[in-house]
């Protein structure tokens, strides 16, 4: 069973740089049968998807975000990582990692339980 | 940006009722939608993918349905444990989710 992992800094100071680190275990972060993605929940709120990189490295962004985001992978370690920049307070929110799988047409089909990361000086 | 509207924003139901939520794009989204049910403190769980079809493990009293820009969430029968929120999500362009459906007690 594919398990994601998220940790990171609970708190982040404006405008500082968000980094997090999604571990994936159970599963290859090179499999061919899925690609992973970023997506936040601020408290109270719905669901906002950040960011997904396909298992050929190419990447998609929200555009409303996508001059602020960085997604990467580190194969050897099996983790995937976010890295936000600029952030203010409305980056406050809980970051999960999930994956996209082909059997769920490419949909969120597993998550991490999500990391509040607040942001605050 | 495809915008996903769901309504209402809030259910309130007994166990044993029928609930239908709704979620409608502001563009044509083909089949691509899916539902996913939020419990409090949880993670998303994927309930239905591809507008009708249910992921694995997914009792048969969910189903979905719709396509194009309207969309139907449909609980045949509640269950104490369906009290949740629900959300849509869709993949025709990109990705985005609804605001959520809250289904009560």
């Amino acid at each position: 069973q594919l398990q994601l992992q998220e940790s990171g800094p609970g708190l982040v100071k404006p405008p500082e740089t968000l980094s997090l680190t999604c571990t994936v275990s159970g599963g290859s972060i090179t499999s061919t049968t899925q690609f992973w993605g970023w997506i936040r929940q601020p408290p109270g709120k719905g669901l906002e998807w950040i960011g997904s990189i396909y298992y050929s490295g190419r990447i998609y962004h929200n555009p409303s975000l996508k001059s602020r985001v960085t997604i990467s992978v580190d194969t050897s370690k099996n983790q995937l990582f976010l890295n936000l920049t600029s952030v203010t307070a409305a980056d406050t929110a809980v970051y999960f990692c999930a994956s996209h799988d082909h059997d769920y047409g490419g949909n969120f089909g597993f998550w991490g339980q999500g990391t509040l990361v607040t942001v605050s000086s | 940006e495809i915008v996903l509207t769901q309504s209402p924003a809030t259910l309130s139901l007994s166990p044993g009722e029928r609930a239908t939520l709704s979620c409608r794009a502001s563009q044509s989204v083909s089949s691509f939608l899916a539902w996913y049910q939020q419990k409090p403190g949880q993670a998303p769980r994927l309930l239905i993918y591809d507008a009708f079809k249910r992921a694995a493990g997914i009792p048969p009293r969910f189903s979905g349905s719709g396509s194009g820009t309207d969309f139907t969430l449909t609980i045949s029968s509640l269950e104490p444990e369906d009290f949740a929120v629900y959300h849509c999500q869709q993949r025709g362009n990109l990705y985005t989710f609804g605001q959520g459906t809250k289904v009560e007690i």
